[in-house]
């Protein structure tokens, strides 16, 4: 049982356009949320947390939002740079004590110059 | 300030081998958390490490051990190994201590195939 799901393994978009990754969550304890990207042949690097307490949290070009009645998280990336293209994994943490992230199955996100 | 590093970075053993994996943290981390990622799935977690002591385990039988250092380094080892055990394994440290919302840095992962 997945709880925490990326329903689109890829997304395709123009060089200087908005890219918008989605991250669904069913676990109603999970109260911290990170995104990490991932090229080929390196682990995961750690991009913007956003804790269940905001709706958002932004740094540079990167914004995530939270919406909790939904289960629902994205992270926007504007404007979207080739580098950006990378698989984007969506994780989650009960926090209090946890101390395990549930991640996704990950977006493969290409940026087409 | 060094990042996290991982060896070896690939390895091939056949069924029924044991595996020992190597992990140093990030300066100044104390935690270390293990993930297996099979191919076309995100990471899943198998155990952590906070000050030399196994602090939480995900969903993996016994034959998935671990220990960490004085020096907060890390080991994960791998007995009776399984086809199903072929997978890139991570390696993660963080601060720890500030209730699961410190952030976890990755290594580059070791890459295990069992044939």
């Amino acid at each position: 049982d997945q709880q925490v799901k990326q329903n689109s393994p890829s997304l395709s978009v123009q060089e200087g356009r908005i890219s918008i990754l989605n991250c669904d969550y069913t676990n109603s304890m999970f109260d911290y949320f990170l995104w990490y990207k991932k090229y080929p042949a390196e682990g995961p690097t750690f991009l913007i947390s956003i804790s269940s307490i905001k709706d958002k949290n932004e740094d540079g070009r990167f914004t995530v939002f939270l919406n909790k009645s939904a289960k629902h998280l994205s992270l926007h990336i504007v404007p979207s740079q080739p580098g950006d293209s990378a698989v984007y994994f969506c994780a989650a943490s009960s926090g209090a004590g946890s101390y395990q992230l549930t991640f996704g199955k990950g977006t493969k996100l290409s940026v087409i110059p | 300030e060094t990042g996290v590093t991982q060896s070896p970075t690939h390895l091939i053993k056949t069924r029924g081998q044991q595996v020992t994996l190597r992990c140093s943290s990030q300066s100044g981390h104390n935690t270390v958390s293990w993930y297996q990622q099979a191919l076309g799935q995100g990471p899943q977690f198998i155990f952590q490490y906070y000050r030399e002591e196994e602090n939480g385990r995900g969903n993996f039988p016994p034959r998935f051990s671990g220990l960490q250092f004085p020096n907060y380094s890390s080991e994960l080892n791998v007995n009776a190994l399984e086809l199903d055990d072929s997978a890139l394994y991570l390696c993660a440290s963080s601060t720890g201590g500030t209730g699961g919302r410190e952030t976890q840095y990755f290594g580059p992962g070791t890459r295990l195939l069992v044939l």
